[in-house]
């Protein structure tokens, strides 16, 4: 059974990196058939694709234009988790924050959600 | 990107009858290679995350209750849940996977009526 454990901190300032982190239990970082996401909600935006990694016989990143000067999603194979780092944050990026496995087929699995605030 | 529209913003259904939810992608979200349609339903509860509901546009999920259904092809897509039952209050939204950016309908809130 696949299990996201997402952790990091829930209150950023403005203009520093948010970063979290998201452990994988039952499935390995560097499966060459999954892709490991990072999605967001918030009131404004709804539900917002921000980026994934993925491993196919070497990694690769594909990242949403509207964050993609401010986001790096980073696999670490010795802990079996990977991480979300978005830098300059406003306000605007007040969300709920998820992991998620293969989001929209049937292999998906979603973290249990972070709320980040960015607020002074 | 391709841009999601799910109609109606909400929806009142007395128990026991059906709801319809209806999403429109601005474009085709058919693979024709495999004939297959890149197309989720969710719903999602307070304090939750998204609950995969249908898959592929019609495959229910396995343990998902057989009152949901999914339906269309190409650019329009319906669920349906046949009966109304009080534990499907929540609202419900579409997404495509059929490449990234990965794309949400703005979502559709369900409440009895």
């Amino acid at each position: 059974q696949v299990q996201l454990q997402q952790s990091g901190p829930g209150l950023v300032k403005p203009s520093q990196t948010l970063s979290l982190t998201c452990a994988i239990s039952g499935d390995s970082v560097s499966s060459n058939i999954a892709a490991w996401n990072w999605i967001r909600q918030s009131p404004s935006r709804g539900l917002e694709w921000l980026g994934r990694t993925y491993y196919k016989s070497k990694w690769y990143n594909d990242y949403a234009e509207s964050v993609k000067s401010r986001i790096t999603i980073n696999p670490d194979t010795s802990k079996n988790q990977f991480s979300l780092h978005l830098s300059s944050v406003t306000p605007e990026d007040t969300a709920v924050y998820y992991c998620v496995r293969d989001p929209g087929y049937s292999t998906t699995r979603w973290g249990q959600g972070t709320l980040v605030t960015v607020s002074s | 990107d391709i841009v999601m529209t799910q109609s109606p913003d909400s929806l009142a259904v007395s128990l026991g009858e059906r709801a319809t939810i209806n999403c429109k992608s601005s474009q085709s979200i058919l693979y024709s290679s495999n004939n297959k349609n890149y197309l989720a339903w969710y719903q999602q509860k307070p304090g939750q995350p998204p609950k995969l509901l249908i898959y592929w546009a019609s495959t229910r999920e396995s343990g998902v209750p057989d009152r949901f259904s999914g339906s269309g092809s190409g650019t329009d897509f319906t669920l349906t849940i046949s009966s109304l039952q009080a534990e499907d209050v929540a609202v419900y939204y579409c997404q495509h996977y059929y490449i990234t950016p990965y794309t949400f309908g703005q979502g559709t809130r369900l409440e009895i009526k």
